[in-house]
């Protein structure tokens, strides 16, 4: 089966600009969970879709948003983008259990934003 | 909430064991375990839950201490091909942080033949 697939897979952006991350699901997948990695802070949750509905959101400014269509595809969006923002950001697809996901979640390979 | 990972690194020769630690300090209800190699997603190797279930790889065992919070991931035999970073998520009991994991900040495994 098709994995997940984040798109693009590198971006380089401006300070102050905003950006759209692309994911999609495993087929079936109803949850896109999105995390950002830095080497620093490692693996940090920013929110989680199952839907089109945002059960779940981590500790980050409201600069980020996202939002999940009806076929499961999600986006997420950093708007007024800070030099700390550069990352790997990665999306998750589940069935939906969350801790209970049996299989565990599949990654995608991430998109690495640089803000200079 | 972030769970705590130890060691931070370990260096390992092509046949040795190995175990990764994670502990929390909220009462949990999963763990998770994946392994990334440079460049790559990370990838599940295994899951724990509350009340002793758990399912993962065949050559990849882990224990899970409720009453301490803590899981252990265990290594034996090393290949080459176990080089990476482990990384435990888990999700916390009683939280409102359903459907979500936290990660730790992951353990860099190195075999060397």
């Amino acid at each position: 089966k098709a994995g997940v697939t984040q798109t693009p897979r590198y971006l380089i952006k401006t300070r102050g600009q905003q950006v759209t991350l692309s994911c999609s699901p495993i087929s079936g997948h109803r949850s896109v969970s999105w995390y950002q990695q830095t080497p620093g802070q490692g693996l940090q949750f920013l929110f989680e879709y199952f839907s089109e509905t945002q059960r779940n959101k981590g500790n980050f400014p409201g600069r980020f948003s996202g939002r999940q269509f009806s076929n499961s595809r999600s986006e997420m969006n950093v708007s007024t983008l800070e030099l700390g923002d550069s990352a790997l950001y990665l999306c998750a697809s589940g069935i939906g259990l969350g801790g209970y996901e049996l299989s565990g979640y599949t990654f995608g390979s991430g998109t690495r934003l640089t803000v200079v | 909430q972030q769970p705590v990972q130890s060691p931070q690194a370990v260096i390992l020769r092509e046949g040795e064991d190995a175990v990764i630690n994670c502990s929390s300090s909220k009462a949990l209800y999963s763990v998770h375990w994946y392994r990334q190699k440079h460049g790559e997603a990370p990838v599940f190797l295994m899951i724990l839950l509350k009340g002793g279930e758990q399912k993962g790889h065949e050559k990849i065992s882990a224990s899970f201490n409720e009453k301490k919070q803590q899981s252990s991931l265990y290594l034996t035999a090393s290949q080459l091909s176990y080089s990476g970073t482990y990384f435990c998520g888990t999700e916390i009991s009683g939280s409102n942080s359903g459907y979500a994991l936290n990660f730790g900040k992951g353990t860099s495994l190195l075999v060397t033949p």
